[in-house]
């Protein structure tokens, strides 16, 4: 039961074009959406969150929209950089909840070449 | 300065054996997780402790038994290893049990048990 999926395993982009990784969650009870970015041999790292309250946040070259009727998300790298390639995992939980674990997607590893 | 650093990074052991995985956090939080990635990259809760008090248990066998000394350290014990605990053992921690707190990793522990 994954209530939260990211249904491309793997994404490819060249230099300087725009990525962007897709992420769809089932449970309406979410509220706070966030993206993790992981590079091999190493744990995740935060890169980027929104809560339902918006529809966009932005933070350099990384935005996130989400549409919460669709409970769709996605995260666009403008300009995309090679050293962008990592696998990017997507999060949910209720914000505001006594318990802050995340519920994560599978990844999708982004590839953006020279 | 590593936030939350796990030890071993790599660790490889016959079936039946009982190992330690040890988990320490400088951030001054008061949050702590055991997440495991298994073969089909699902990042999973297993654990959350908050100030040494268990908040979480996800549906996880009683041989992996989590301890925590202080809420520094968060070190995962498991008891007669099986072939499916083969993963990849993220330690992590966030300020406080809240969800919308940013949870920070560690490296992760490979475990390979033949």
């Amino acid at each position: 039961d994954q209530q939260v999926k990211q249904n491309s395993p793997s994404l490819s982009v060249q230099e300087g074009r725009i990525s962007i990784l897709n992420c769809d969650y089932t449970n309406s009870m979410f509220d706070y959406f966030l993206w993790y970015k992981k590079y091999p041999a190493e744990g995740p790292t935060f890169l980027i969150s929104i809560s339902s309250i918006k529809d966009k946040n932005e933070d350099g070259r990384f935005t996130v929209f989400l549409n919460k009727s669709a409970k769709h998300l996605s995260l666009h790298i403008v300009p995309s950089q090679p050293g962008d390639s990592a696998v990017y995992f997507c999060a949910a939980s209720v914000y505001g909840g006594s318990q802050g674990n995340l519920i994560f997607g599978k990844g999708t590893k982004l590839s953006v070449k020279p | 300065d590593t936030a939350v650093s796990q030890t071993p990074k790599y660790l490889v052991t016959q079936m039946g054996n009982d190992k330690s995985i040890k988990c320490e956090q400088n951030l001054g939080h008061d949050t702590m997780y055991w997440y495991k990635q298994d073969s089909k990259k699902f990042l999973k809760i297993m654990f959350s402790y908050n100030n040494k008090e268990l908040i979480i248990n996800e549906t996880v066998p009683n041989r992996f038994s989590p301890k925590s000394p202080d809420k520094a350290h968060l070190n995962l014990h498991i008891n007669s290893l099986e072939l499916g605990d083969s993963a990849v053992y993220f330690c992590a921690s966030s300020l406080d049990r809240a969800a919308g707190n940013t949870i920070y990793f560690g490296e992760g522990s490979w475990l390979t048990v033949v």
